[in-house]
């Protein structure tokens, strides 16, 4: 079963725009990680959070983390075409490497 | 440094057989965790391996299994296979298990359609 959800489901903007995807979870957690995923590829890695971290940066993703609302943001600023995919949280517990994935945000970037 | 890399990348395979799937980690990494994604239940955990011993296991039926060799190289098998078990599986890797800041790298993926 999944952790959470992540909200939007999909959004579509334009090239330039910033795009904010939100993802909840449901049990405690030691990191949250976030993927992006093109059409039928594998996952791509983008940024880790730690569970006593707030905030991080990574060029043009910024990722947030509030442990009391069980909730974490990813925000892609001046978005390109190549932003397109679908992107995904994932929460590792205290099993190991097992994450648990939310159901994902497909993002479309117009050009 | 290569990346996890996973053969075969597609296959077809009839229902009642088996599949085995292989998945090479990342260089001098020693966790190797196996995936399912499916439209309908979306990224699903099946199992990770460290140390050629299996450390967790996801919530599926014995069919699937897996194993990792002392290289940290890993295998994970389907057997009597159903129409259900379509899916894209995913290998991930990473240095160790069980810390708070261990990155998860995934490869590309192996595409199994049972017909």
């Amino acid at each position: 079963s999944q952790q959470g959800e992540e909200d939007p489901q999909a959004l579509s903007i334009q090239e330039g725009e910033n795009a904010t995807m939100n993802c909840s979870y449901k049990t405690s957690i030691n990191n949250l990680q976030w993927y992006r995923q093109n059409s039928g590829r594998g996952l791509v890695h983008l940024i880790l959070i730690r569970s006593n971290e707030r905030e991080k940066h990574s060029g043009r993703l910024r990722v947030t983390l509030d442990t009391s609302k069980k909730s974490s943001s990813l925000l892609i600023t001046a978005s390109r075409a190549a932003d397109t995919a679908s992107y995904f949280c994932a929460t590792g517990g205290e099993r190991g490497n097992m994450l648990t994935f939310g159901g994902g945000t497909r993002l479309m970037v117009k050009p | 440094k290569a990346g996890v890399t996973q053969t075969p990348r597609y296959l077809i395979k009839t229902r009642g057989q088996q599949v085995t799937l292989s998945c090479s980690p990342i260089s001098g990494h020693r966790s190797v965790s196996w995936y399912q994604q499916t439209p309908g239940q979306g990224l699903q955990f099946l199992f990770e391996y460290f140390s050629e011993t299996q450390r967790n296991k996801g919530n599926f039926p014995g069919r699937f299994s897996g194993r990792q060799f002392s290289n940290s190289r890993s295998e994970m098998n389907v057997s009597t296979l159903e129409l259900g078990d379509s899916a894209l599986y995913l290998c991930a890797s990473s240095p160790t298990t069980g810390i708070s800041g261990n990155t998860i790298y995934f490869g590309e993926g192996s595409w199994l359609t049972v017909v």
